[in-house]
Parts: C-alpha cells; sequence; structure tokens
C-alpha cells in the first residue's frame, strides 16, 4: 500500500524556535499534500493544500507567513512553523494523494510539536 | 451547512454487537467515498473505499446511498480493537477532501 513517511515523529522546542518538518511519500508521487492540525480530542482541521512546484493555499484563519510550506518535488512536501510559541503546540499530520481519479490520501504518522 | 456531517457519538457496544455509523454529504457532484480509522493521538489510516454497489471487507461492510447522499459503515462482531474514531471522508473536486468530524466507538468487554 502507499506509504507516507513523516519527520520528526515528536519535537520539544523552546519558544521563538522554527520547526520544520517533512513529509514524503514513498511509492507513489504526490500530485498533492495537505497539511492538517489536531488538537486533543478535536477533529482534523485542514490548514493548506500543496499541489506540486506550486504556492500552497491556505485554509482561511491560517497564517501563511507563520506555517511555511514548500513542496518542491513530487515526493516531498515540507511545513514550517516560523517563531513558534506554545499555541503553536499541537498534532501536525500530512497527507498525500496522487490527485488520480478516486485515489484516497494516505497519511504520514503525524508530528507532535509541544512548544516551551 | 457542512459539506460532511456525522454523528460524533459516542458508540458505547459490547464485543460481539453489530453497530453501524452514517454520514451524509452535502454535494451531490461528490466523487469518491472512505472511511478511515484514527486511534487515539495517531493519524487516520484509510479503512475501505466506499463503491457504489457496497463493499464488504471481513467484518466491515461499506455501503453507498447517492439519492439520500450517505454513506454507512457496518460493524459485525464488535472486537475490543475496535475501538477508535471513524472518520468518513468524501472527495468532491479532484483534491478537494471532506472530512466528517469522526464518530467515537468504544467496544466494551
Amino acid at each position: 500500500g502507499a506509504v507516507v513517511s513523516q519527520h520528526p515523529s515528536w519535537v520539544i522546542c523552546k519558544s521563538g524556535t522554527s520547526v520544520k518538518i517533512e513529509c514524503r511519500s514513498l511509492d507513489f508521487q504526490a500530485t498533492t499534500m495537505f497539511w492538517y492540525r489536531q488538537f486533543p480530542k478535536q477533529s482534523l482541521m485542514l490548514m493548506a493544500t500543496s499541489n506540486e512546484g506550486s504556492k500552497a493555499t491556505y485554509e482561511q484563519g491560517v497564517e501563511k507567513d507563520k506555517f511555511l510550506i514548500n513542496h518542491a518535488s513530487l515526493t516531498l512536501s515540507t511545513l514550517t512553523v516560523t517563531s513558534a510559541h506554545p499555541e503553536d503546540s499541537s498534532f501536525y499530520i500530512c497527507s498525500a494523494s496522487t490527485g488520480i481519479g478516486n485515489q484516497p490520501q494516505h497519511f504520514g504518522d503525524g508530528t507532535r510539536l509541544s512548544i516551551l | 451547512r457542512k459539506e460532511v456531517e456525522q454523528d460524533p457519538g459516542p458508540f458505547n457496544v459490547p464485543e460481539g454487537a453489530t453497530v453501524a455509523f452514517n454520514c451524509t454529504y452535502s454535494n451531490s457532484a461528490s466523487q469518491s467515498f472512505f472511511w478511515y480509522r484514527q486511534d487515539c493521538r495517531k493519524e487516520p489510516k484509510l479503512l475501505m473505499s466506499v463503491y457504489s454497489s457496497g463493499n464488504e471487507d471481513g467484518r466491515f461492510t461499506a455501503q453507498l446511498n447517492r439519492a439520500s447522499q450517505y454513506i454507512s459503515l457496518l460493524i459485525r462482531d464488535s472486537k475490543l480493537s475496535d475501538s477508535a474514531t471513524y472518520l468518513c471522508v468524501v472527495n468532491s473536486w479532484g483534491n478537494q477532501f471532506y472530512f466528517g468530524t469522526g464518530t467515537s466507538l468504544t467496544v466494551i468487554p
């Protein structure tokens, strides 16, 4: 089956640090990658959708200068949380899709971000 | 109106019970449908796609009703390991995926 790898799985940083999260599709070409955030006991919240080679499309209320997304290849997308603060602490999950027909999204393992 | 609506539950059922979840969607032009399972503090994992003719995978049966715009998931002979949150996902246009809020299931010994 389709495999999506996300790294790191857990990161703890001081306030003000920028944190980069990588999302890789290991065995398929991901035309589109999605970034989600999930707070405890809440639903997934879509942050942005990125198509390879294009600028990401951010959901309303998500600051594009705060959450920098790069999708430079068909197998890699990165999310950088710039100058992270404690309120940015959350579970960040990426997913990838081939964008072909009725293919589902496949999720990475998620990154648990804790900002002290 | 939300694109996808799901009863959040929680559903608490005894082992061996049969339980069903429904999910309604608003866009009649929706193309594809999926059920995902999410365990606590983990990422969602694809459980099964939902096909027009209905499909079954072991104890799990998924059905699609386009006329009424809903999808369902039936779990037979519930196991303790089935305890999780079940998410329905609808794909409307290309790469637009809409998630339900999830239905929480706890299977009790």
